[in-house]
């Protein structure tokens, strides 16, 4: 059983492109998370989503950030007209139940985006 | 959220246990304690977690405290491969996420 597989593990941008980090989820889960971690930082929540629903997206930018988690396929985080500051880890957990049931997630090794 | 407080860092050596402590004198009656870890250049993983009673794994033991205002992990034979920052963390009753905190740093000289 394969866990969670995030791609691209390392991805390089130019200020103001855009970034997008996909998150396939262990087999069977349909809760995935988000992560960022800046350099020397702890891991802040983003947003968690259920297959096509954002159920809790208090930890995201109002602007630039944007997640899917449609009916077929991974989930992707997107990064509009990167800047310096978007620099960090990318990190996705998933869960067959919701964290407040079983608090056990499943992390993948995240997505390092370098904003040149 | 409910807070915990955990020491920056530790530091222990090799084949000897650890004991990881984690306050939390805020909790609430139905709150789990969790613990993850993040190795370096790596997601967090799962360690144990735990309410009331004591608990053991593969990985670790927990040790909750009788008034559930503390509780301490566990290494009871650490390893090179053990050097991580350990997160205590608190899941709410109807919490939708995980909230992570800075957690401890663990040194394990060989």
């Amino acid at each position: 059983n394969a866990g969670v597989m995030q791609n691209p593990r390392h991805l390089v941008r130019r200020r103001g492109q855009e970034a997008r980090l996909r998150c396939s989820p262990m087999k069977g889960h349909s809760h995935v998370y988000w992560y960022r971690q800046l350099p020397e930082e702890g891991l802040k929540f983003m947003v968690y989503l259920q297959k096509e629903n954002i159920i809790d997206e208090s930890g995201m930018p109002k602007e630039r950030f944007s997640a899917e988690f449609p009916k077929e396929g991974p989930s992707i985080l997107r990064i509009q007209q990167v800047v310096r500051g978007d620099s960090a880890a990318y990190f996705c957990a998933s869960s067959p139940l919701a964290a407040k049931n079983t608090g056990e997630l499943f992390f993948g090794e995240g997505s390092r985006l370098t904003v040149l | 959220d409910a807070k915990t407080t955990q020491p920056n860092s530790m530091e222990s050596n090799e084949e000897e246990p650890v004991h990881l402590p984690c306050n939390h004198s805020t909790i609430s009656g139905t709150d789990y304690i969790h613990w993850y870890r993040q190795l370096p250049s790596q997601g967090p993983e799962y360690v144990i977690h735990g309410l009331t009673s004591n608990v053991n794994n593969r990985m670790a033991s927990l040790a909750i405290a009788e008034d559930r205002k503390s509780s301490t992990l566990i290494l009871h034979r650490a390893t090179l491969r053990d050097a991580a920052v350990y997160y205590c963390i608190l899941i709410i009753q109807g919490a939708q996420k995980l909230v992570f905190g800075q957690g401890t740093r663990l040194t394990i000289n060989p």
